[in-house]
């Protein structure tokens, strides 16, 4: 799988549209984009996945490169309750019982 | 979305004895399981993989005879941590692959195990 890389952390304030970059230079044409987070002592929570394409659904939106050697997620309106562990993680394409594997992440503080 | 379950939540046991930790996929089969292992402050680690009707695939350096998975339904895949030490103490966490769908991973509640 291709490896991934974000930022250690992030603040953000509340209300304000929250942007979590990854970058995953070494893509390969079947892997998606996948995202996740964490709340604390909790299991990981699925966000968002994307191909090539921008995807938007009610959490969240994710920005694909031309290229597809990164992208964001994009909190539009970030809450307190959005403060969290962001990972992206790249996979092949869906339908196969390949396992996910997480790196570091991203910790997201969200501050009122 | 889809849900699986983990049982118990937490628990607290004495070294040297065997823990249980139960994952269920509540309104969907999974014919593959995935378990994570979270230290404080660390990313999930992939632990092994859980076929139904099939002996798991453990990643490197993870004790096959430590970690015992069992996963004899469509819907539950167990974890026995045996002859627990301080050092297991941890956070384990399942998930498990929706067939079907387009390939996201749904996680459990996680189960945090301390070993005294």
């Amino acid at each position: 799988d291709a490896k991934t890389t974000q930022p250690p952390s992030m603040d953000c304030a509340e209300g304000r549209a929250a942007n979590l970059p990854c970058n995953h230079s070494t893509i390969s044409g079947n892997e998606y984009v996948y995202w996740y987070r964490q709340i604390h002592s909790q299991g990981p929570q699925y966000i968002i996945h994307g191909l090539k394409n921008n995807e938007t659904n009610e959490m969240a939106s994710l920005i694909i490169t031309e290229d597809r050697k990164s992208s964001t997620l994009i909190l539009p309106h970030a809450t307190l309750r959005d403060t969290a562990v962001y990972y992206c993680i790249v996979r092949p394409r869906p339908g196969n019982n390949n396992d996910m594997r997480f790196g570091a992440g991203t910790r997201l503080t969200v501050k009122p | 979305g889809a849900v699986v379950s983990q049982h118990p939540s937490w628990v607290i046991c004495k070294s040297g004895t065997s823990v249980k930790i139960e994952c269920r996929s509540l309104d969907f089969q999974a014919t593959t399981m995935f378990w994570y292992r979270q230290f404080p402050k660390q990313s999930l680690m992939l632990m092994a993989t859980s076929n139904e009707g099939s002996k798991a695939t453990y990643e490197q350096g993870v004790e096959k005879d430590k970690f015992l998975i069992n996963h004899a339904s469509l819907t539950l895949s167990t974890l026995t941590v045996t002859s627990a030490h301080p050092e297991d103490s941890s956070f384990y966490i399942c998930s498990a692959h929706l067939a079907g769908r387009t390939g996201e991973l749904f996680f459990g509640e996680g189960s945090r195990l301390t070993v005294l």
